[in-house]
């Protein structure tokens, strides 16, 4: 199965600068990599995915890329607001039709005035 | 984005008593569904994959008598704590994928068992 390894388990920033989360997965078959926002005691919410046939994608202040070869993707958020604080989860599936998630450990993101 | 329903948010019950949490997709249908469970300040943790028709899937160490999941329908996955103790009082998530890999999550059930 799929092992999802994810960095740094804290994380805190001034508003205004850039926070950058790592993940790595183990399945060199894996093709979608989405990142999930939770705020406590709420659902996880989708905020960007990529696949496997790029290598970067953004979406506003938010950034994903991806190292297929090293096996390893990045969420990068820019000009950080205090309402990005909150736990991000990176995932990545597993083989089959309708492939169950392996969550990374999540990063519980800081953004301080 | 699509919309999964969690019903009830949250629920109190007694040791030794059954609840029963429900998963609908309202606006897609989804053959299969997955059941998390999350502890406080950890991640999703993922215990079975609810299967239309047929029986759930049940990653290792989950005890399938204990948390019966049933899915009759293409839009209903319904997951019962059956004698619930005070350790099995948790945050319980369901999602359901639109397509092969985009998952939509219901908005969880906190358990308290006391």
């Amino acid at each position: 199965g799929e092992n999802v390894e994810q960095h740094p388990s804290t994380l805190s920033v001034q508003e205004g600068d850039s926070a950058v989360i790592k993940c790595t997965y183990s399945d060199s078959a894996s093709n979608y990599f989405p990142w999930y926002k939770q705020e406590l005691g709420k659902r996880p919410q989708l905020i960007i995915d990529i696949r496997s046939n790029v290598g970067e994608k953004k979406d506003q202040r938010i950034a994903v890329t991806l190292n297929k070869t090293a096996k390893h993707f990045s969420l990068h958020i820019t000009e950080t607001q205090p309402e990005d604080s909150a736990v991000y989860f990176c995932a990545a599936p597993g083989p089959g039709t309708a492939s169950k998630l392996t969550f990374g450990t999540g990063t519980r993101l800081q953004v301080t005035l | 984005g699509a919309v999964v329903s969690q019903h009830p948010s949250w629920v109190i019950c007694k040791s030794g008593t059954s609840v029963k949490i429900e998963c609908r997709s309202l606006d897609f249908q989804a053959t299969t569904m997955f059941w998390y469970r999350q502890f406080p300040k950890q991640s999703l943790m993922l215990m079975a994959t609810s299967n239309e028709g047929s029986k759930a899937t049940y990653e290792q160490g989950v005890e399938k008598d204990k948390f019966l999941i049933n899915h009759a329908s293409l839009t209903l996955s319904t997951l019962t704590v059956t004698s619930a103790h005070p350790e099995d009082s948790s945050f319980y998530i369901c999602s359901a994928h639109r397509g092969r890999t985009e998952a939509f999550f219901g908005q969880g059930t906190r358990l308290t068992v006391v």
